[in-house]
């Protein structure tokens, strides 16, 4: 079965400044999708952005960048400039193509500083 | 709509009543999801449908829970006899098809307290 991990309860970042979530997975596939999802107190699951296994080029989506490393099946997240507005839970999720559910990690909550 | 939509966003009830949640996904979205989000067992598959039928069900964690969709859109979870264990928020999910590709859309849950 796939797990994901996300070592980092909580993080804390300075307004303006750069912070990096980390998220590791398990999977005996080699084709599969992974996902990070922000979650603010309003309790939707936002997706942030999408990285597709089979490509070695990292997704980034304005501010949030990924650091896919497929061998050490690590997907950390990226957020640049942070603001305020970024705070909220951020969970990792990983999929497999043939695949419906999503497998999350256990979420990762980011306080940002004014 | 313009997003998955849930209802009630709230709902406080007695140990041992049932209760009846309901999602309205994303108008064209043949796929739908539900998900259990408690404290002690983080986020949780519960059932998939595609269309009416729910070719996955390997989530939900007894047969007091089950759900249906009809029409190919709105789905309701049923949990019967409640049980404090129960109390979690559940979230539904939708997207344009099956398969890793398609990006799930949540709603923003329904919050079940069982008390």
């Amino acid at each position: 079965a796939q797990t994901v991990t996300q070592s980092q309860p909580e993080m804390s970042v300075q307004e303006a400044e750069t912070v990096t979530l980390s998220c590791t997975y398990d999977t005996s596939e080699s084709d599969y999708y992974l996902f990070w999802y922000k979650q603010p107190p309003s309790r939707q699951m936002i997706l942030v952005i999408r990285q597709e296994a089979y490509k070695q080029q990292n997704a980034t989506e304005n501010r949030f960048s990924v650091n896919f490393q497929k061998a050490a099946k690590s997907f950390s997240l990226k957020i640049s400039d942070s603001q305020l507005g970024d705070a909220a839970m951020y969970f990792c999720a990983y999929r497999d193509n043939a695949g419906n559910m999503l497998t999350f990690g256990g979420g990762t909550r980011l306080m940002v500083k004014p | 709509g313009a997003g998955v939509s849930q209802s009630p966003s709230n709902k406080v009830t007695e140990k041992g009543k049932d209760v009846e949640l309901r999602c309205d996904p994303i108008s064209g979205h043949t796929a739908l999801y539900w998900y259990r989000q408690s404290l002690g067992q983080g986020l949780e598959f519960l059932i998939y449908f595609q269309g009416n039928s729910a070719p996955d069900k390997s989530g939900l964690p007894s047969d007091r829970f089950s759900a249906e969709r009809t029409g190919g859109s709105v789905s309701t979870l049923t949990i019967q006899r409640t049980q404090q264990e129960d109390s979690a928020v559940y979230l539904c999910a939708s997207s344009s098809g099956a398969g890793g590709r398609q990006p799930q859309h949540f709603g923003d849950g329904t919050r079940l307290s069982i008390l």
